[in-house]
């Protein structure tokens, strides 16, 4: 059974802290990791690993693959009270249009 | 505006109905899923259907029902036979062969 696991579930920090968020997988014939970022409703794509070592940004989010550890991290430096948040990762297969979820990080960032 | 809309955003059931939830995208993607979300369990596949008038069960098929008769549309349906159907809902659309999925604003289900 393919299997998504983040951590932490949740975690406070305060206004500029750094948050790194772990997220590993144990899926048959993996394609791709993505990440989400979920604020009440709608989750909205973050980014999407295929190769590993290869660290993706986006302003002050990056997040980078490791497939010899079946893991990747999410990193966000220099907190704002906007990336309070649910974040998700998932696991693509090859060959297949579904995703896999892990429970989700819960971030939230006080003033 | 391209884009994903689920409606109602706050439903109510009573025991013994049947209720349906609106999912319709103008991405002119080719895939659509349905989610359910409970609190500290992440996403789960429901239904996906990766053409028109075809679609698979996912995870937690059970007590719901979909139907695909246009690209646009793919509604679901909670049955009296989803003993716990209390939580939100989230449907999606990807584009043919691409893993990025897309997200409408969901519908929030409860029981009365």
């Amino acid at each position: 059974e393919d299997k998504v696991v983040q951590s932490p579930l949740s975690l406070v920090v305060h206004e500029g802290d750094t948050v790194t968020l772990n997220c590993s997988y144990e899926v048959t014939n993996f394609r791709s990791l993505l990440w989400y970022k979920q604020e009440k409703k709608a989750p909205t794509f973050l980014f999407m690993l295929t190769s590993s070592g290869i660290e993706k940004k986006s302003g002050r989010l990056s997040s980078i693959l490791d497939k010899k550890e079946l893991s990747s991290i999410l990193n966000i430096t220099a907190t704002q009270t906007g990336d309070s948040a649910i974040y998700l990762c998932a696991a693509a297969l090859v060959n297949d249009y579904k995703l896999s979820f892990g429970a989700g990080t819960t971030v939230t960032v006080r003033a | 505006d391209g884009g994903i809309t689920q409606s109602p955003k706050y439903l109510f059931r009573k025991e013994g109905q049947n209720v349906t939830l609106s999912c319709e995208q103008n991405l002119n993607h080719d895939a659509m899923y349905w989610y359910r979300q409970d609190p500290g369990q992440g996403l789960r596949l429901i239904y996906y259907s990766q053409i028109v008038n075809d679609f698979q069960k996912g995870d937690i098929a059970e007590g719901y029902s979909v139907s695909r008769e246009k690209k646009e549309s793919f509604p679901l349906t909670v049955t009296s036979a989803q003993k716990n159907p209390t939580a939100f809902y989230l449907c999606a659309s990807s584009d043919r062969g691409v893993n990025i999925q897309y997200f409408g604003a969901g519908t929030r289900l409860s029981v009365l």
